[in-house]
């Protein structure tokens, strides 16, 4: 099976711009999560999506928004961008309970000048 | 909410030496696992193991769920094992891991 894809791997926008980013998971997992890393904070979670709703969110600004399609894939997406939120953002799919083993995509980079 | 402390935050070994990675957690989990991240930032699993034993070469794993710790052991290293690995945990009923710092590893030649 193929793994979890990301796209685009590299990204650099300015201030105030907007992002979309895109996880595409492993095939027959319904759960797609989202994760910021950054040197200060760590591995912080933003949310979950499963079966194309929302299941659990991060505690993380109103302009970190998300969605999921009816194929698993998903999509974060970031307005009114911010110095702060350059970072390295990576993606989980699962089957979806809290015992399933998560595998992460690349991850895609960040920065905001 | 869960905690996940691993310790210790840095390690340097040489080539050839034996290491324990240590991570404890607060409360109860259903899920732990332990991920390498490679230097492109790639989460790579190590290891599924919310309880027991389990090992893969030169690495293996425990968990001590009653104790709420797990130990992760990399025997003969070499410099290619070295990174930041994570411990994460889930409890309840969804998906999401919460993290320790990570422990970053150096082997040395």
């Amino acid at each position: 099976k193929a793994g979890v894809t990301q796209t685009p791997r590299y990204l650099i926008k300015t201030r105030g711009q907007q992002v979309t980013l895109s996880c595409s998971p492993i095939s027959g997992h319904r759960s797609v999560s989202w994760y910021q890393q950054t040197p200060g904070q760590g591995l912080q979670f933003l949310f979950e999506y499963f079966s194309e709703t929302q299941r659990n969110k991060g505690n993380f600004p109103g302009r970190f928004s998300g969605r999921q399609f009816s194929n698993s894939r998903s999509e974060m997406n970031v307005s009114t961008l911010e110095l702060g939120d350059s970072a390295l953002y990576l993606c989980a799919s699962s089957l979806g309970t809290s015992v399933d083993t998560q595998y992460f995509g690349p991850g895609t980079r960040l920065t905001v000048l | 909410g869960i905690q996940v402390e691993q310790s210790p935050p840095d390690l340097i070994l040489q080539e050839g030496a034996n290491s324990t990675l240590r991570c404890n957690f607060s409360d109860s989990v259903n899920n732990l696992q332990w991920f390498h991240q490679n230097p492109w930032g790639q989460l790579i699993n190590l290891f599924y193991i919310p309880s027991g034993t389990k090992q893969n070469g030169r690495l293996s794993a425990t968990t001590v769920a009653t104790e709420r710790y797990s130990l992760l052991y990399i025997s003969s290293s070499q410099t290619t094992d070295s990174g930041v690995y994570f411990c994460a945990v889930v409890t309840g009923a969804n998906s999401k891991l919460t993290f320790g710092k990570g422990i970053t590893l150096s082997v040395r030649p």
